[in-house]
Parts: structure tokens; sequence; C-alpha cells
């Protein structure tokens, strides 16, 4: 069974039309991650939330924004999409701590037209 | 933000093979080393964790070794099978906080 789930799986959005990700997760772990990866690139993080705590990455564009209402649900809004933000975003959670590993889910692929 | 180096980018080896991938990371900021596989159209599994240095970590045909003074860490897979076709991504972790920072992977195609 899926434990941390990203729908949709494809998303397709025009040129600055916002457009919203979402993550869940059945896993009750404290901290959840959005990366965005370019095709042949490191997945790069955006940014990280532990509980409600947010964490953003110095590079991130304003552009985006996160949302995290409780501790199951994780959303990524993109708010003026542009063609350089077409990407796979992948949506991962950990439980705080030394040993901890990444689980994540499936991803969403954005288009951008 | 961490730079986490793999090499190669990608590798192309014959059923039975063994092989192995490197990661480099900067070893003032180690906290812990991850590696995980990345098969097409799943989603990325945990392969390893590493937190000390000479760490060695094994799970079946493949394994893992960590030196954190000199900042690398090199995964070996004993005869490669096709089913281990996958993106080989490692991920520290920084000693200042929650983040992860990846490499770009290693993309390993095993023909039968």
């Amino acid at each position: 069974d899926a434990m941390v789930i990203q729908n949709p799986r494809y998303q397709v959005t025009q040129f600055g039309k916002p457009v919203t990700l979402s993550c869940s997760q059945t896993l009750n772990h404290n901290v959840m991650y959005w990366y965005q990866q370019k095709s042949s690139q490191a997945p790069k993080l955006l940014f990280h939330y532990y509980d409600k705590d947010f964490n953003n990455e110095a590079d991130t564009p304003d552009n985006f924004q996160s949302r995290r209402p409780n501790t199951s649900f994780c959303f990524l809004d993109i708010r003026s999409p542009g063609l350089g933000d077409a990407a796979m975003y992948l949506c991962a959670t950990s439980r705080w701590g030394t040993n901890e590993k990444l689980f994540f889910g499936s991803g969403t692929q954005l288009s951008v037209l | 933000i961490l730079n986490v180096e793999q090499s190669p980018q990608s590798l192309h080896v014959q059923e039975g093979d063994s092989t192995n991938f490197t990661c480099s990371f900067p070893s003032s900021n180690f906290y812990a080393l991850h590696w995980y596989r990345w098969e097409t159209a799943k989603s990325p599994e945990a392969l390893f964790v590493m937190t000390l240095n000479g760490d060695e970590k094994k799970k079946g045909r493949i394994s893992a070794t960590l030196n954190t003074k000199e900042g690398y860490s090199y995964l070996y897979i004993k005869g490669s099978q096709p089913e281990d076709s996958a993106t080989y991504l490692c991920a520290l972790r920084g000693n200042t906080g929650n983040q992860f920072y990846f490499g770009t992977g290693t993309s390993l195609t095993v023909i039968p």
C-alpha cells in the first residue's frame, strides 16, 4: 500500500495559470519535503516542514509556496508557472532522527504549455 | 545548499558483471549519507543510511562504503542482473538541519 501519495501523477497547466500539487502520507512522519527534478539533474530541495515549522531553501523562487494544514497533507503551490517550471515534483517524508530514511511518493510530472 | 556529485552519469553493463559508482560530498558538512534506488515509474527507495566513517553496509548483492574524512561513498553491485537497472541516487544530510541534498544519480542499465 502506498504510504506517500502524490496526486495527480501528471499535471498539465498553462503558462501563468496557478497550479497546486498535493502530497499525503499515512506514516505520521513529522518531516515533509518537496523536491524539483528536471531532466538529468539532481533532485533540488525546494523546502521542507518540520512539524508546522516551514523551512525555505535560499534559492527557491518566490513563485513557489507551500502549505501544510496537518501532519498528513502538504501542498505545493506554483503561483505563476513558467516554462522553466516543467519538471518532476517529488514529495518525501521522514521521521526526525539520525538514521531515518526518506519515503517518497511517485512524483507529479508537471508540464507547462 | 551542499554540492553532491555522482559518477559516472550513466553505465551500461552486461548481466553478471560487477560494477561500482561514486558519490562525493563536502566532508565538513557531513551528518549522514543515503543511497536510494529509483526504478522507472516507481518511487525512489532507500538502500542504505550511513553515518559513521568506515561504515560498510550490505543488502544482497549490493554494498556500500563510506569515507567521511575524504568525503566519498562507493556503491557496489556484484553480479549485476537486469532487475538492477535503475537510477542510483546518493543524498547528503548536512549537519545543520533536516535537509537532504541529492546528486544527479547514476543510471545503470544491465543488458541481458
